[in-house]
């Protein structure tokens, strides 16, 4: 059962638009949530985060905004570039789960395509 | 970079033949993970390790073992490869106390 969802396997947006990422959990109780950016043949790398305490967290152009009560959070890059073509991931890091920090559990992930 | 080399970066095998993937890191850090990345899955945590000789089993652990006897280095292996086992797999670090992991570029591996 999914605890993590990323419903929109796929997502098009011209460049100089704003790109929006979703992102939906099951489980009340994590307390962390990350994003991470996949090109190919290359490991995912940690692009944002937020406290499940916070609503917003923003750097640069991308922010990321969390609704505890919908469960729900997303990222949004403003503008979108060409560049930020890529598997985007959603994260959530769970307390009962592997120790003081918690284990990572993700999405599917959504793939972004900026055109020019 | 977080410090972290896999090895191979390609692997190709038969079905049923045993393999060891290494994941190295040169920072010294605690928590490290193996994660296998399959099409419509996402990353899915396969073992973890908090400390050398300590591990513990993720979501997919089945058909696969780990070992960490030193701080550095981190294996995981098949001990009779599947073709299920066909996928991409990422080791990963945990930062200190923080929550954000970083992971490695990768090891693309082909059971046949």
């Amino acid at each position: 059962d999914q605890q993590v969802k990323q419903n929109s396997p796929s997502l098009s947006v011209q460049e100089g638009r704003i790109s929006i990422l979703n992102c939906d959990y099951t489980n009340s109780m994590f307390d962390y949530f990350l994003w991470y950016k996949k090109y190919p043949a290359e490991g995912p790398t940690f692009l944002i985060s937020i406290s499940s305490i916070k609503d917003k967290n923003e750097d640069g152009r991308f922010t990321v905004f969390l609704n505890k009560s919908a469960k729900h959070l997303s990222l949004h890059i403003v503008p979108s570039q060409p560049g930020d073509s890529a598997v985007y991931f959603c994260a959530a890091s769970d307390p009962n789960y592997g120790g003081s920090q918690g284990n990572l559990i993700f999405g599917k992930g959504t793939k972004l395509s900026v055109k020019p | 970079d977080a410090g972290i080399t896999q090895s191979p970066r390609h692997k190709v095998t038969e079905t049923g033949t045993p393999v060891t993937l290494r994941c190295h890191q040169t920072e010294n850090h605690r928590y490290m993970y193996w994660y296998r990345q399959d099409p419509g899955h996402g990353l899915r945590l396969i073992h973890y390790s908090y400390g050398v000789k300590d591990t513990d089993k993720g979501e997919v652990s089945d058909g696969y073992s780990v070992s960490r006897s030193k701080t550095e280095d981190f294996l995981l292996t098949l001990e009779s490869a599947t073709s299920s086992q066909t996928s991409v797999y990422f080791c990963a670090i945990r930062e200190g106390r923080g929550f954000t992991v970083h992971f490695g570029n990768g090891t693309r591996l082909t059971v046949t």
